[in-house]
This record gives C-alpha cells, structure tokens and sequence, in this order.
C-alpha cells in the first residue's frame, strides 16, 4: 500500500511551452501532497505544499505563477511549468501524506524535466 | 533555525562491511526524523522513522539507526553492506509538517 505515482516520467519541451506534471496516490486518499525539485547531486528543496481543495502554499522563492500547482481530488495533484525555460530543467518529485499533521509521506518515482 | 546535516558527501565500503552515514540535527523541540534511500532516477523510499520512544529504531533492508538527544544525532547503521545498497541517502526533519532534507550521503560499494 501507499503508493504514489507520477507521470510522465521523463518530459522534453521546448522554451516558453508549458508542461503539466501529475501525482496520483493510487491505493489511499492524500489530504497533503508536496513538490519538490532536485538538482543533480543535489538534495531535496521543497517547492510547494497542496492540501485537497485549497489554495497551495509555496515556499519563499518560489515563483507561484510559475509553477501551477492544483490538488482537484484526494488522489490527484497536478504541477504546471509555465513557459518553461532552460533554467526549469530539473528532477521533479511529489509526495503525499495520509492525513494533516505528523505523518510519513511517500514519494512518487519523479519527473525529469528538461527544457531546450 | 532548524537543520539538518549530513557531514559525509560520498562515502565509500567494501561489500560485506559495515556501514555508518551520519546525521546531525537542529530543532528547538522532540525531532522526528527520517532516512530516505534514492537510487539513481528514482524517488524516494523510507528506510525508517523515529517519532518517539525507543531510541534504536529497525528500518527496511536491514537498516537501523540510533536517536541520541544528547548529540543531535540520528546516524543510519547497516551492520553489512551489499552491492544493492550504492546509492544516495537522505536524513530528513519534520518540522511542522514539512520534510526539511540533509545533504545527503552518496554511497558507493566495491566488491
């Protein structure tokens, strides 16, 4: 049980195209789900923190009309890269957490996204 | 401020040895605390949890790691290592909801 998925895996895209990344939990309903973004040998930065039917919360620096984050269901949260540049490329990851407060979240396979 | 470190950026051992990552944390009340192990192109998968109680916690894999208060300190334990497990490791602090990530530790096996 509690396993996350995201899709695609892997996206190329050319500048200034948008490109929407989702994140299912397939087995258990997420009340949280998280972004975050990875550069190579890189730790784990957190982007943004979605709860089911409001608004995300995103962390200082990260551009919100960027990176369009929607958590439309209990299982599905979707991130848009809008007019994505070269500087976007990077490994996306999601994860999601059962239920609000102290909980472990588990973490989707990522999406590599590069940006030519 | 709260922080979590990872004092070792690659680590190298033998197969079959033993294997110690180290994690020092920062954080004004009880921690909990996480080991997250990545291979390469992959998400993450959680070797194991403190939250409270005993101090020496078993993980997945045969991991463990020892909370001890008194040096803010989580170190990852595996008492022998196998080809399988070269690949980069993560402690991580939740504070307030939130995973704040170390470093992490890339670790390579050699036969």
């Amino acid at each position: 049980g509690a396993v996350v998925s995201q899709h695609p895996s892997r996206v190329i895209c050319k500048s200034g195209t948008s490109v929407k990344i989702e994140c299912r939990s397939l087995d258990f309903q997420a009340t949280t789900m998280f972004w975050y973004r990875q550069f190579p040998k890189q730790s784990l930065m957190l982007m943004a923190t979605s709860n089911e039917g409001s608004k995300a919360t995103y962390e200082q620096g990260v551009e919100k009309d960027k990176f369009l984050i929607n958590h439309a269901s209990l299982t599905l949260s979707t991130l848009t890269v809008t007019s994505a540049h070269p500087e976007d490329s990077s490994f996306y990851i999601c994860s999601a957490r059962r239920d609000r407060g102290l909980n472990e979240q588990f973490f989707g396979p990522g999406t590599r996204l590069t940006v030519l | 401020a709260q922080s979590v470190t990872q004092p070792d950026i690659h680590i190298t051992v033998s197969e079959g040895a033993s294997l110690e990552l180290r994690c020092n944390y920062s954080y004004g009340a009880t921690p909990y605390l996480f080991w997250y192990v990545q291979s390469p192109g992959q998400g993450l998968q959680l070797l194991l949890k403190y939250f409270s109680g005993d101090t020496l916690v078993q993980g997945i894999k045969g991991f463990e790691a020892e909370f001890k208060r008194s040096q803010s300190s989580f170190n990852l334990r595996k008492p022998s290592v196998h080809w399988s497990d070269a690949a980069e490791y993560f402690c991580a602090l939740d504070s307030w909801g939130k995973l704040q990530f170390g470093a992490g530790t890339q670790v390579v096996v050699t036969p």
